[in-house]
């Protein structure tokens, strides 16, 4: 299983955007990258999920390089809203038995 | 719809003492996943399952068990409760096929 890197904490004003890399060295092929979002007291909830290049949803985009040892997660523009830990998560979609372990996460801090 | 329930929410248990987590969904997902959540260590996986009968260890699952008797339910048990087991446990289901997961609201267990 792919070991995940990531910045243990990050800190933004609001209406900038925050990119927050993740590092997988030892992805597999049929490996896909996903990213959460979790406030506290609550459970992580899915915020997108790639394969390669670059991926867009209405929450934030994912960019992915070609070699697939990394990935960022961009978050347009934040508000104290976003103030949360985001998780990238690194795992085969369509195999089973997988045991998926979550990295420490990024504490992402959002200011005015 | 309710997605991923957890019950309890809440509970404070004395050192010796049993108790079961029950995590019901209603979306007729294969996979279940029982992670703790203890802070600055991110969410670490207990148990798993790939199916009804069907269970798995995590990264850390001593001094607790699990059982899949229905797909819809995943039970999580503490034969003999320590306070090293004080966290917050987090119960998450994935449909087979796509690797998203989703998570209920988590259940705040103290053992003094």
């Amino acid at each position: 299983l792919a070991k995940t890197t990531q910045p243990i904490s990050m800190d933004s004003y609001e209406g900038q955007e925050v990119n927050i890399t993740c590092s997988h060295n030892n992805i597999a092929t049929n490996d896909y990258i996903t990213w959460y979002q979790q406030f506290p007291s609550q459970g992580p909830r899915f915020i997108i999920q790639g394969y390669k290049t670059k991926v867009t949803n209405e929450v934030a985009s994912l960019f992915i390089p070609a070699d697939r040892k990394s990935s960022t997660l961009s978050l347009p523009r934040v508000s104290l809203s976003d103030t949360a830990v985001y998780y990238c998560l690194v795992g085969p979609s369509n195999q089973a038995g997988t045991a998926l372990i979550f990295g420490k996460g990024t504490t992402l801090s959002v200011s005015s | 719809n309710a997605g991923v329930t957890q019950t309890p929410k809440f509970r404070v248990l004395k050192t010796g003492q049993s108790m079961t987590l029950l995590c019901a969904q209603d979306m007729n997902h294969e996979y279940m996943y029982w992670y703790r959540q203890d802070p600055g260590m991110g969410l670490r996986l207990i148990h798993y399952s790939v199916g009804e009968g069907t269970t798995a260890k995590g990264e850390v699952p001593d001094g607790y068990n699990v059982s899949r008797l229905k797909k819809q339910n995943f039970l999580l048990g503490l034969e003999s409760a320590a306070p090293s087991q004080t966290s917050v446990y987090f119960c998450a289901s994935q449909v087979a096929g796509a690797n998203v997961l989703t998570f209920g609201a988590g259940s705040r267990l103290t053992v003094l």
